[in-house]
């Protein structure tokens, strides 16, 4: 099946401080969405990108469809105490179900004042 | 517009227990689907539906079961509930060719 590989697991980073993480998958998709997670909540939609190369903004918020269609990098600036969560990327190929939507294991971050 | 309204948030069961967890979405929505969330390992697909009176496995659909009587509404069922199978429950849906939308969980313990 399908693999998802998200990095980092896990990250501290001082206020202020941009973030980077990312995606990589064993097969190609054409769709890659990145939610967050806040504590106790279901995961929210933040960024959904369609096409290889896109890249996509949502406020401090910046995401990229790879152009090789395996991977995603989700980018936050000047890091805010609210951005703690968990970050989840997933992807689905063409035509995908809702069956063929894969998650990655996801990346906790921690913004520290 | 209540979006994805699952029920109860939290349960605790004893194991050989069953009980159905519910889920609803007003948004007319084709695509619902059941993920299951443990620490480390993301979230998992269960069940998922894509019209009333459709439904299909997951990655992890052993011990649940599903139907869709109606657009709205996509109950999971724990017909014998297992240690196993404590973890936090997602209900989601979608419209087609658009991203998924989830509920606030159910946290379920069985003891």
């Amino acid at each position: 099946g399908q693999q998802l590989n998200q990095s980092p697991q896990s990250m501290f980073i001082q206020e202020g401080e941009d973030v980077s993480m990312n995606c990589t998958s064993s097969s190609i998709f054409n769709t890659w969405l990145w939610y967050k997670q806040d504590p106790g909540e279901g995961p929210v939609l933040l960024i959904a990108l369609y096409k290889a190369g896109e890249l996509t903004s949502n406020g401090r918020l910046t995401a990229q469809f790879g152009i090789t269609r395996k991977d995603s990098f989700l980018n936050i600036s000047a890091s805010i105490p609210s951005d703690v969560g968990i970050y989840f990327c997933a992807g689905q190929p063409l035509g995908g179900s809702a069956r063929q939507l894969t998650f990655g294991s996801g990346t906790q971050l921690t913004v520290l004042p | 517009n209540a979006g994805v309204t699952q029920t109860p948030k939290f349960q605790v069961l004893k194991t050989g227990q069953s009980m159905t967890l519910q889920c609803a979405q007003d948004m007319n929505h084709e695509y619902m689907s059941w993920y299951r969330q443990d620490p480390g390992m993301g979230l998992r697909l269960i069940h998922y539906s894509v019209g009333a009176g459709i439904t299909d496995q997951g990655e992890v659909p052993n011990g649940y079961n599903v139907s869709r009587s109606t657009t709205e509404d996509f109950p999971l069922r724990l017909l014998s509930a297992a240690p196993s199978q404590t973890s936090v429950y997602f209900c989601a849906s979608r419209g087609s060719n658009q991203p998924q939308h989830f509920g606030d969980g159910t946290r379920l313990s069985i003891l």
